[in-house]
């Protein structure tokens, strides 16, 4: 099955810095790649998402970058602000048929102001 | 509709006892997954439904982990004597597989489960 593997476990920022997190996958199949962020005592929400048919997605102060050779992508935040702390997980998965995504252990960001 | 709702938030029980949980997901959304999600951890998979078919279970879910969609509407989570092992955050999902945006899940907040 498909293993995900997720590094830093902790990444501790000052506001306005950049923070990158990356996943690596085994299964060259997986084509859809979310990622998810959980405040804490909340639900995990999907923040963005990249099909592997493009290599890179932006959404405001968030960014994913895909390398499909390498089997990993990645998440940016520029200009962290306080309000960005929380875990992020990424996942992968197969679209189509029996979607299962397949998630990463996490990484807890801290952003100090 | 708010969104996928689970219940109870928290459960303590006792090593042994039976321990059910209830997931109601979007009402449009086909498909439903159950997660468990331990301190430090991403979620893990557990079972899948597509409408009232569970279409997939994980190895992680032993004989005395049972789950069912009636109707295709909401889903129920059993462990059957439970273990300490058993203490995790069970986290109920649902998603529509038609949609332009398909893989999205759309998580509920939860059921803690402590075993003492």
């Amino acid at each position: 099955g498909e293993n995900v593997e997720q590094h830093p476990s902790t990444l501790s920022v000052q506001e306005g810095d950049s923070a990158v997190i990356k996943c690596t996958y085994s299964d060259s199949a997986s084509n859809y790649f979310p990622w998810y962020k959980q405040e804490l005592g909340k639900r995990p929400q999907l923040i963005i998402d990249i099909r592997s048919n493009v290599g890179e997605k932006k959404d405001q102060r968030i960014a994913v970058t895909l390398n499909k050779t390498a089997k990993h992508f990645s998440l940016h935040i520029t200009e962290t602000q306080p309000e960005d702390s929380a875990v992020y997980f990424c996942a992968a998965s197969k679209s189509g048929g029996s979607y299962i995504p397949t998630f990463g252990r996490g990484t807890s960001l801290i952003v100090h102001p | 509709d708010t969104g996928v709702s689970q219940d109870p938030r928290h459960k303590i029980t006792k090593r042994g006892q039976n321990v059910t949980f209830r997931c109601d997901p979007i009402s449009e959304h086909n498909r439903l997954y159950w997660y468990r999600q331990t301190l430090g951890q991403g979620p893990e998979f557990l079972t899948y439904f597509q409408n009232e078919a569970q279409l997939e279970k994980s190895r992680l879910l032993s004989d005395r982990f049972s789950a069912e969609r009636p109707k295709g509407s909401f889903s129920t989570l059993e462990i059957q004597r439970t273990e300490q092992g058993d203490s995790a955050m069970y986290l109920c999902a649902s998603s529509w597989s038609l949609a332009a945006n398909t893989g999205e899940l759309f998580f509920g907040e939860g059921s803690r489960l402590t075993v003492l």
